[in-house]
């Protein structure tokens, strides 16, 4: 069974610096691997999409990263601001099932 | 990317009453649908899983005859909650996904269904 796990939890960081949030699952035989954002009381916004194939995408400030054989991805945020506060997720696509399986979450906190 | 809408964005009804969500994928063909649950700080949680033209498929544990999904075209689906009761207040989010966009799923902005 899929288990996908994000680490950290929560993160709170002065305005400007650079930030790293991960993710692991446990069953490499994926599709694709997706990053979202969830601004409080609204839906997902998709950030970036990496095929199985693919090691990394790049959109903006925003750079995630793939090594499927260890089973983790990356959201790289360059040069972070206050509207980059909100939970990030991750999820994967693929293996034995045809659903999107979601982390647990990185609850963001980007102070000015 | 695709755009994904959903109507209403929040509901407020009577304990008892049904309540009906449309989900539109406005500029693609969503070939497959789902609608999630979500609660107060926690991750998603899939309900069904829907394809045009047949039948849901339900996760373990949600009643299919209390949430009824219709996925009638290529881009809408509808999700009715039948007979409500407080605790199937709720945030309720579709998603849907296209094969041109490498499988690429795309979700809605959430319907918030309260149930007094």
């Amino acid at each position: 069974k899929q288990e996908v796990t994000q680490i950290p939890a929560a993160l709170s960081v002065p305005e400007g610096e650079n930030l790293v949030l991960n993710c692991s699952f446990t069953d490499s035989a994926i599709y694709n691997l997706q990053w979202f954002r969830q601004d409080p009381g609204k839906g997902l916004t998709s950030l970036l999409l990496i095929q199985s194939s693919q090691r990394e995408q790049t959109s903006g400030r925003l750079n995630a990263s793939l090594d499927k054989s260890s089973g983790r991805s990356t959201l790289y945020i360059a040069a972070s601001q206050p509207g980059d506060s909100a939970t990030y997720l991750c999820a994967v696509y693929g293996g034995a099932t045809n659903k999107l399986i979601f982390g647990t979450g990185t609850l963001l906190a980007v102070q000015p | 990317g695709a755009v994904v809408s959903q109507h209403p964005s929040w509901v407020i009804c009577k304990s008892g009453t049904s309540v009906k969500i449309e989900c539109r994928s406005l500029d693609f063909q969503a070939t497959t649908m789902f609608w999630y649950r979500q609660f107060p700080k926690q991750s998603l949680m899939l309900m069904a899983t829907s394809n045009e033209g047949s039948k849901a498929t339900y996760e373990q544990g949600v009643e299919k005859d209390k949430f009824l999904i219709n996925h009638a075209s290529l881009t809408l689906s509808t999700l009715t909650v039948t007979s409500a009761h407080p605790e199937d207040s709720s945030f309720y989010i579709c998603s849907a996904r296209d094969r041109g966009f490498g499988n690429e799923q795309f979700f809605g902005p959430g319907t918030r269904l309260t149930v007094l």
